[in-house]
């Protein structure tokens, strides 16, 4: 069975600090990786999206890469501001069906 | 375009009864999603839609029907719910082409309690 994996489930850094959340999945054969936002009662917003043959996406002060050898995506998040807290969920398509599985998340806050 | 829509936003059920969540994106898009999210479970597949006119189980589909009514609709059906069925219920479609570049996009959610 797929697995993705999301540690540490929150994470509490100051304004300002560059940070990074992790992502790691059992099955090196993905199809994509999806990062998502979910602000408290709200949806999902997508965030990147990697295509199984790229290496990294950016947009704004987001940086999301892949490593599909050793099974791990990061998104890099510079400059924090308290805008950005919210819970960021990774989540790997493993065909071109586009199922995803998600990992549970990571909850970050970022204090003012 | 206003994307993935879902209603009701919120409903509480009594154990037993029955209702149909729905869903419809304007993005003629191909293939759509039923998903559940719970506090330490994160989210999980309940049915898909590959196109109009198929319809699959995914991680946790027991206790759960599905309709694809045409490309822009698709609904999900307890039909007798239980408390174990409380949950937020996220619905997502994505256009699937050949290509990998497949982004799927979410509605905003039902949030469902069964007493």
């Amino acid at each position: 069975k797929q697995e993705v994996t999301q540690i540490p489930a929150a994470l509490s850094v100051p304004e300002g600090e560059n940070l990074v959340l992790n992502c790691s999945f059992t099955d090196s054969a993905i199809y994509n990786l999806q990062w998502f936002r979910q602000d408290p009662g709200k949806g999902l917003t997508s965030l990147l999206l990697i295509q199984s043959s790229q290496r990294e996406q950016t947009s704004g002060r987001l940086n999301a890469s892949l490593d599909k050898s050793s099974g791990r995506s990061t998104l890099y998040i510079a400059a924090s501001q308290p805008g950005d807290s919210a819970t960021y969920l990774c989540a790997v398509s493993f065909g071109a069906n586009s199922k995803l599985t998600f990992g549970k998340g990571i909850t970050l806050s970022v204090r003012p | 375009n206003a994307g993935v829509t879902q209603t009701p936003k919120f409903q509480v059920l009594k154990t037993g009864q029955s209702m149909t969540l729905q869903c419809a994106q304007d993005m003629n898009h191909n293939s759509m999603y039923w998903y559940r999210q719970d506090p330490g479970m994160g989210l999980r597949l309940i049915y898909y839609s590959a196109s109009e006119g198929t319809t699959d189980k995914g991680e946790v589909p027991n206790g759960y029907n599905v309709s694809r009514l045409n490309k822009r609709e698709f609904s999900l059906r307890l039909e007798s719910a239980a408390p174990s069925q409380t949950s937020v219920y996220f619905c997502a479609s994505i256009r699937a082409t050949q290509s990998s570049y497949n982004e799927q996009f979410f509605g905003p959610g039902t949030r469902l309690t069964v007493l």
